[in-house]
């Protein structure tokens, strides 16, 4: 079974600096997607960033990057000149390629930006 | 395009009653996804569907909750009978085929009192 963990249940950072947080899990398969999703105040569920795990290369959209390092299963999210409007709980999630539909989600880590 | 439409947003119900939660997919999605989001728990898969057909019901917790897709535009999450236990967001998210990305809806949060 793959499980999914976020270490780190709080954090903030200030408007305009840059934050990482981070995901672990843990699998034997070798293909496989990793999500980082955003959850506001509103409860919506917003798809930040995706990472397919035979992609080498980090994905990046706009202030938001991924730190995937698949031999120590580990993928961090970095958010740049962070904004008042990332504040929100935000969610690590992975999904098996070969028959995978179902996500496992972290326990979530709280993003606070203070102005 | 409307997204993926649950409803009602909140419901307050009353322990020992019944509860229905409802989903409607993005149109030309083929797979429904129904999970529940506590926190203790967090945000846990209960069943997902397939055209219609449910494909693993392994998450749903027990033979109170079911759930039923009659139709490509409509499924139902129900608890009979409903305990304050069940209290939480419930959340139905739905793709295409051969895409990896799902579609969430808003959320129902559920009270159990």
């Amino acid at each position: 079974a793959q499980t999914v963990t976020q270490s780190q249940p709080e954090m903030s950072v200030q408007e305009a600096e840059t934050v990482t947080l981070s995901c672990t899990y843990d699998t034997s398969e070798n293909n496989y997607y990793l999500f980082w999703y955003k959850q506001p105040p509103s409860r919506q569920m917003i798809l930040v960033i995706r990472q397919e795990a035979y992609k080498q290369q980090n994905a990046t959209e706009n202030r938001f990057s991924v730190n995937f390092q698949k031999a120590a299963k580990s993928f961090s999210l970095k958010i740049s000149d962070s904004q008042l409007g990332d504040t929100a709980m935000y969610f690590c999630a992975f999904m098996k390629h070969e028959g995978g539909n179902d996500m496992r989600f972290g326990a979530g880590t709280r993003l606070t930006v203070k102005p | 395009d409307a997204g993926v439409i649950q409803s009602p947003r909140h419901e307050v119900t009353e322990m020992g009653q019944e509860v229905t939660l409802r989903c409607k997919p993005i149109s030309g999605h083929d797979y429904l996804f129904w999970y529940r989001q506590t926190m203790m728990r967090g945000l846990e898969l209960l069943i997902y569907f397939n055209n219609n057909v449910p494909i693993d019901d392994s998450g749903m917790p027990e033979d109170r909750f079911s759930a039923k897709m009659p139709n490509a535009s409509f499924s139902t999450l129900k608890i009979q009978p409903s305990e304050p236990r069940d209290s939480a967001v419930y959340f139905c998210a739905s793709k295409g085929g051969g895409l990896w990305e799902q579609f969430f809806g808003p959320g129902t949060r559920l009270t159990v009192l």
